[in-house]
């Protein structure tokens, strides 16, 4: 299994500023996945972090607006620009185990924009 | 029409009880079926995988229907700890292999 760590995990911010939340994998994996969970909603995939390469967005999600770095294979950031009480919600990192059966969750990030 | 669908909930069961959950999908294609379990404000982390020919792993069997794009969770003798959202997720085929999540059962085992 993967042990995943981010920080922070929680945090309340203004309106207009940006948080970058951190992810750290214990292993290296090939890719990495951001998810996003909004209150009484299910996840939503932002983006796939490939190691190497820019990031792969979803539909709805911009690269100006959740800009991703991965500069290894353990370790990526997810940054949420100019924030709205919008983005409040649950940010999750997540990658899949070797046989790409199962996906590791991080214990995510709780955002509150004000 | 939703990728992937199920009954919000909650249900409500004894201690005890049988309580079965349902998920429907929308893409035929579809290669590879799972349950996860979310506890209130934590990760999601895999209950289950779904294979063809139905599975069981312990109080708990999953059973996929192809023909009608369907998923199913039984949970037999449920125990206080079963309480959870228990969500239904299916994997496209090909390399990008995309995860859909359904928006979660929320079951509520009461004593």
């Amino acid at each position: 299994s993967a042990v995943i760590s981010q920080k922070p995990s929680r945090d309340i911010c203004q309106r207009g500023t940006s948080l970058t939340i951190q992810c750290q994998v214990d292993s290296q994996v090939t890719m990495m996945f951001w998810y996003r969970q909004q209150p009484g909603q299910s996840l939503t995939l932002i983006a796939t972090a490939n190691q190497g390469s820019e990031a792969t967005y979803e539909s709805g999600f911009v690269i100006d607006k959740f800009p991703i770095s991965r500069p290894n294979l353990t370790f990526s950031t997810l940054t949420v620009s100019n924030m709205s009480p919008e983005d409040s919600s649950i940010y999750l990192c997540s990658v899949r185990g070797r046989a790409a059966e199962t996906q590791y969750f991080g214990p995510g990030t709780r955002l509150t924009v004000l | 029409r939703k990728e992937v669908e199920q009954d919000p909930g909650p249900f409500n069961v004894p201690e005890g009880a049988t309580v079965a959950f349902n998920c429907t999908y929308s893409n035929s294609a579809s290669q590879s079926f799972f349950w996860y379990r979310q506890d209130c404000r934590k990760e999601p982390k895999l209950l289950m995988s779904v294979y063809s020919s139905g599975n069981e792993d312990g109080r708990f069997t999953a059973q996929l229907n192809r023909a009608s794009q369907y998923i199913s969770l039984l949970i037999r003798d449920s125990k206080l700890s079963d309480s959870a959202t228990y969500l239904c997720v299916v994997r496209d085929p090909g390399g990008y292999q995309k995860v859909t999540f359904g928006t979660g059962t929320k079951l509520q085992v009461i004593p």
